[in-house]
């Protein structure tokens, strides 16, 4: 069946530090892909997306590239700040008949400190 | 409303006992899902509506699970005898139809559930 791994955590970084979180997956036919994140106190909300390979999904500075030959979805932020964290999920939605329904990675905390 | 909303919030029961947890979705949203946030599970798809019928309903853990909608709106989540590892937050999702099968799901702050 489909599935998402995501580099384990927590991740602890300093400010203005560059961030990776791994993300790789496997399914069949071609998902879209996207990456969710739960702010303290707060609901999941989407940070991006990637609808076919090399698309790359963009948003308040952190980025992620579809990577169909590695089969990989790696969020990347150049200069982190203590508002980013927060946990993040990568998920991938199969299409077709999966009706939207997504399935997620197990979540990396992030913590960034002054 | 303005986004999704569940309820309660927290909830705390014994063991044995029924619980009900409900979900207001995005108004005109068609599309609504159930998922579970425990510890050491991630997040677990449940239960899948387009308006009222439920085509995918395979993340369902046990026949104690089970869920409705009504009027294409409202969906309740209905777990029987509860047990310690119903533990867990619930969290509903709701999608339009913009986007078709690449459309953003807007989630709920989650419903917690601690069965004692």
């Amino acid at each position: 069946g489909d599935s998402v791994t995501q580099m384990e955590g927590p991740v602890t970084l300093s400010e203005e530090a560059f961030l990776t979180i791994n993300c790789t997956y496997t399914a069949t036919g071609y998902p879209s892909l996207f990456w969710y994140v739960q702010y303290p106190g707060e609901g999941l909300q989407l940070l991006l997306k990637a609808t076919k390979a090399d698309d790359k999904g963009s948003n308040k500075g952190f980025e992620a590239t579809y990577r169909k030959e590695t089969t990989s979805f790696h969020l990347e932020k150049g200069s982190v700040q203590v508002s980013d964290s927060a946990v993040y999920f990568c998920a991938l939605s199969a299409g077709g008949t999966s009706y939207g329904k997504l399935t997620f990675g197990q979540g990396t905390i992030l913590t960034v400190h002054p | 409303g303005a986004g999704v909303s569940q309820s309660p919030s927290n909830k705390v029961t014994e063991k044995g006992k029924d619980v009900e947890l409900r979900c207001d979705p995005i108004s005109g949203h068609t599309a609504l899902y159930w998922y579970r946030q425990s510890l050491g599970q991630g997040l677990e798809f449940l239960i899948y509506f387009q308006g009222n019928s439920a085509p995918d309903k395979s993340g369902l853990p046990s026949d104690r699970f089970s869920a409705e909608r009504t009027g294409g709106s409202v969906s309740t989540l209905t777990i029987q005898r509860t047990q310690q590892e119903d533990s867990a937050v619930y969290l509903c999702a709701s999608r339009g139809l913009a986007g078709g099968g690449t459309g953003e799901l807007f989630f709920g702050e989650g419903s917690r559930l601690t069965v004692l």
